[in-house]
């Protein structure tokens, strides 16, 4: 089964500083992986998306992530945090294979973005 | 396109009141999908459909129910409303099989409050 583990609830940076926020995920078939990102009051929006294509999966505002198969990690990186980046992240994993198309998400990380 | 939109954004309910949830989307998609969001909980899946008439249970249903009459619209019912309920719901949406894209479309929540 498939499984999704965010390291730590909450990060906070300051701004310009790196952004780094943790995903493990367990997986018994290629793993399809997702960032997603939800501002204060507001529904998801995908970051970005591996797929099996390229390893370094560059995302909108300037977010991207590396799949590294050896240890089983999606983690989501952005070189220099905006006050605006301040918000909550969610990795998600798609369940299996087949016609379900489900989502597992991790419990997610809050960013906090100071000045 | 208006995407995947969700009526009412609030609302209140008396325990053992019942509502119905709105969702629909206009982008086509055959896969609809109801989460629920507690705060450190990540997003649980209720109830998702994988086309009009076709529904089946995700990972917390009990206390819902769901129905699929379009392609466009997928109903939460809530029959007797507890305080368990109380959460964000989140209605999504995609479209399978895209060999690219499995990505998940999410309308902008709907915050229920039971007392």
């Amino acid at each position: 089964a498939q499984s999704v583990t965010q390291l730590g609830s909450h990060v906070s940076v300051s701004e310009g500083a790196l952004v780094l926020l943790r995903c493990n995920y367990s997986s018994s078939v290629p793993p399809y992986l997702f960032w997603y990102v939800q501002y204060p009051n507001q529904g998801l929006q995908l970051l970005l998306k591996y797929t099996s294509a390229a390893t370094l999966v560059k995302g909108i505002n300037g977010f991207e992530a590396e799949f590294k198969k050896s240890e089983t990690s999606f983690h989501l990186t952005k070189p220099s945090a905006h006050m605006s980046d301040a918000a909550e992240y969610f990795c998600a994993v798609r369940q299996g294979s087949g016609g379900y198309n489900k989502l597992i998400f991790g419990a997610g990380t809050r960013l906090a973005v100071h000045p | 396109n208006a995407g995947v939109t969700q009526t009412p954004k609030f609302r209140i309910l008396k325990i053992g009141q019942s509502m119905t949830l709105q969702c629909a989307q206009d982008m086509n998609h055959n896969y609809m999908y109801w989460y629920r969001q507690d705060p450190g909980m990540g997003l649980k899946l209720i109830y998702y459909s994988v086309g009009a008439g076709i529904t089946d249970k995700g990972e917390v249903p009990n206390g819902y129910n769901v129905s699929r009459s379009t392609t466009e619209d997928f109903p939460l019912r809530l029959e007797l409303a507890a305080p368990s309920q109380t959460s964000v719901y989140f209605c999504a949406s995609s479209y399978y099989p895209h060999t690219a894209d499995y990505e998940q479309y999410f309308g902008p929540g709907t915050r229920l409050t039971v007392t």
